[in-house]
């Protein structure tokens, strides 16, 4: 069902390398995000678009770049991975509308040793 | 300090039970709430969003309540089945901006035991 999909699920990477976390939706969404999540804690916000062009930072930049060129697509890339880093990657999109809801990908796992 | 709270941490249940998770937040001003839910592994799936002025919505077996007023949200469960394991996040948007921003919960992490 899901219509917004990301790789790779599962990442392991040494310090110091740089990587590219993709996301795509079909669903012709305005707004997309990149979320961190942590285990037991809340989701915190990366990075985030309005449209092509458009990006923002969020509360936990945390040294990522993101782009916009196409609607369907909303890359994270991270220039020099490092152990802080690990944790779980959540790309979202939704209509422009302020009640319309998240949609997620499953995720990137992320493991930098 | 804009802030969401969801109660208990966890909760373990037997199947075909019935359970309420709840939330309370500080966020104004308030523009919508939504509860989500996460299974493991996997991206959280919006389950209701309420506005200012709706006071309960239902999604099959999932029914959200809120106090505007008092700034809570309950999400009641009924008939659990063992599928309903996984952590429900509360989401709270203000209006502080044209198009909202979202604070989030820690989740309820649900186990719905056979």
């Amino acid at each position: 069902e899901a219509d917004i999909y990301q790789t790779p699920r599962y990442l392991v990477i040494g310090t110091g390398k740089k990587i590219t976390l993709e996301c795509s939706q079909t669903m012709g969404h305005d707004k997309m995000y990149w979320y961190q999540q942590d285990p037991g804690m809340e989701l915190h916000l990366i990075h985030y678009s309005y449209g092509v062009n458009s990006t923002e930072k969020g509360d936990l930049s945390s040294e990522s770049t993101v782009s916009r060129i196409r609607t369907e697509h909303f890359p994270l890339t991270l220039e020099s991975a490092r152990p802080s880093h690990t944790s779980q990657y959540l790309c979202a999109s939704s209509e422009y509308r302020g009640e319309s809801p998240l949609h997620f990908g499953n995720g990137t796992r992320l493991t930098v040793t | 300090k804009n802030q969401v709270e969801q109660s208990p941490q966890s909760l373990i249940i037997l199947e075909g039970k019935n359970c309420t998770l709840q939330c309370n937040y500080t966020v104004s001003p308030f523009s919508n709430l939504r509860w989500y839910k996460q299974d493991t592994g996997r991206g959280p799936v919006s389950l209701t969003i309420m506005t200012f002025s709706e006071n309960t919505k239902s999604n099959g077996r999932y029914t959200a309540t809120l106090d505007a007023d008092t700034k809570q949200s309950s999400l009641h469960i009924t008939a659990s089945q063992l599928s309903d394991s996984a952590s429900y996040i509360c989401v709270v948007s203000d209006r502080g901006s044209t198009l909202g921003r979202l604070y989030f919960g820690r989740g309820t992490q649900l186990t719905v035991w056979p």
